[in-house]
């Protein structure tokens, strides 16, 4: 079975605070995303891996970093976490294009919230 | 922009009923994706479509993908209450590397 772990369920952190949030795959999968879930907005991209040190931006990137400098982890960074980055934030992976499906697997999702 | 949109947004339908949802993209794209969530949980795979023409079928839920058209549907056979959630769809571009969904349609069946 395919595991994607997120650090936290819940997080509860305060404006301006530095925020690290953390996932791990065990199936050797290239790809990693991190998207954020909203009410209405549905998912949206923040940022992707397709290989270790490589990240792309997606849709919303701005006030998000990342980092992989393992395969099986990708980190998401808030620099300075503000009050309209509480949301769930979702990791997920994939395997690369050839290797077999595609579909992405995701973890169980990280409920942050900024005061 | 790729946009990936879903309806109805939200369904209400009684046990036994037939319904249909429906995901239009705008990309060209032969890999679409069915997901289910459940409430406070995350996102679970329920089928891939991997071609135009295919179909697949879990239980009372049945997924088909029509790439000339851009649509796939999702059709619920004879609802019943435990297929109460959310279900996406995402379409993946030729490029093979992204992943964009839908706003959801959050469904109720009701006894």
């Amino acid at each position: 079975d395919v595991k994607v772990t997120q650090s936290s369920r819940y997080l509860v952190k305060r404006t301006g605070e530095k925020v690290f949030l953390e996932c791990v795959q065990d199936m050797d999968h290239e790809n990693m995303f991190w998207y954020r879930q909203d009410p209405g907005l549905g998912l949206r991209l923040i940022y992707f891996s397709y290989d270790v040190k490589m990240k792309e931006k997606g849709d919303i990137p701005e006030g998000y970093s990342v980092s992989r400098e393992k395969k099986e982890r990708f980190s998401l960074i808030l620099e300075s976490a503000s009050t309209n980055q509480t949301s769930m934030y979702l990791c997920a992976s994939s395997i690369i294009e050839g290797r077999g499906p595609t579909e992405a697997f995701f973890g169980q999702g990280t409920r942050l919230t900024v005061v | 922009e790729l946009k990936v949109e879903q309806n109805p947004l939200f369904l209400s339908m009684q046990e036994g009923k037939n319904y249909t949802i429906y995901c239009n993209y705008s990309t060209t794209s032969d890999r679409l994706y069915w997901y289910r969530q459940d409430p406070g949980k995350s996102l679970e795979s329920l089928f891939v479509l991997l071609s135009n023409g295919a179909v697949k079928q879990e239980g009372r839920l049945m997924a088909s993908l029509d790439t000339k058209a851009r649509l796939s549907t999702l059709h619920i056979t004879a609802a019943v209450h435990d297929l109460s959630a959310t279900y996406f769809c995402a379409v993946d571009p030729n490029t093979g590397n992204q992943f964009y969904f839908g706003t959801g349609t959050s469904l109720t069946v009701i006894p």
